[in-house]
């Protein structure tokens, strides 16, 4: 039982490129979120999926999409990477109750 | 959206020494989540509180929620090493299960 995984762990980018960040979830729940982290701040919230074929933006969506693939699946994709995307990204996914938080170990990306 | 705010944003203390964090909200909260993430790594949860007024203890953390739910704070008795981290708190919303994240207080403790 893995919980939460993430990959790459970490990415170099060139403006202007594009890649997807992949999220998978072992443990049957329902929702997965995507959140960054940027130095010195809290995680703020990129898209979000509720359930199996949902998805919804959250405070700071714009130059991501997502997909939901299946209900293990969560992936965030960057059209055309930007600087002001390098962050740390994480994974989560809530626990069926919706209290407990389970996050990944995290993607670290800069863009150049 | 509605902030949370996180003081103090550092605080360097010499193991044994107590430390505390404050989590200040401008309108009144449903609940109150803290997370300790560890250098490098990722957030772990710790705690919800609900309730007005609300004590919880995990070993040496003790977790407020404020009797007009609009602040919270974490307290831990006689620092290790083993604290380290950033501490933060968050509110739950909706019923997507959203956090918002406060700022975070990063926590050092040297011997």
């Amino acid at each position: 039982n893995a919980g939460v995984t993430q990959t790459p762990k970490f990415q170099v980018l060139k403006t202007g490129q594009s890649m997807t960040l992949q999220c998978a979830q072992d443990m049957n729940h329902n929702s997965m979120y995507w959140y960054r982290q940027d130095p010195g701040m809290g995680l703020r919230l990129i898209y979000y999926s509720a359930s199996e074929g949902t998805t919804d933006k959250g405070e700071v969506p714009n130059g991501y999409n997502v997909s939901r693939l299946n209900k293990r699946e969560f992936s965030l994709r960057l059209e055309s990477a930007a600087p002001s995307q390098t962050s740390v990204y994480f994974c989560a996914s809530p626990d069926r109750k919706g209290v407990t938080q389970y996050f990944g170990p995290g993607t670290r990306l800069t863009v150049l | 959206g509605q902030q949370v705010m996180q003081i103090p944003q550092y605080q360097h203390v010499q193991e044994g020494e107590d430390f505390t964090t404050y989590c200040n909200s401008s309108t009144t909260l449903s609940n109150i989540q803290w997370y300790k993430q560890r250098p490098g790594g990722h957030p772990v949860f710790l705690i919800q509180l609900v309730k007005s007024g609300e004590v919880k203890k995990q070993k040496r953390l003790t977790f407020q929620f404020g009797e007009a739910k609009k602040n919270s704070s974490l307290h831990i008795t006689a620092t290790q090493t083993t604290d380290v981290g950033t501490y933060f708190c968050a509110r739950l919303t909706g019923t997507a299960s959203k956090l918002t994240f406060g700022t975070g207080t990063r926590l050092q403790v040297t011997l």
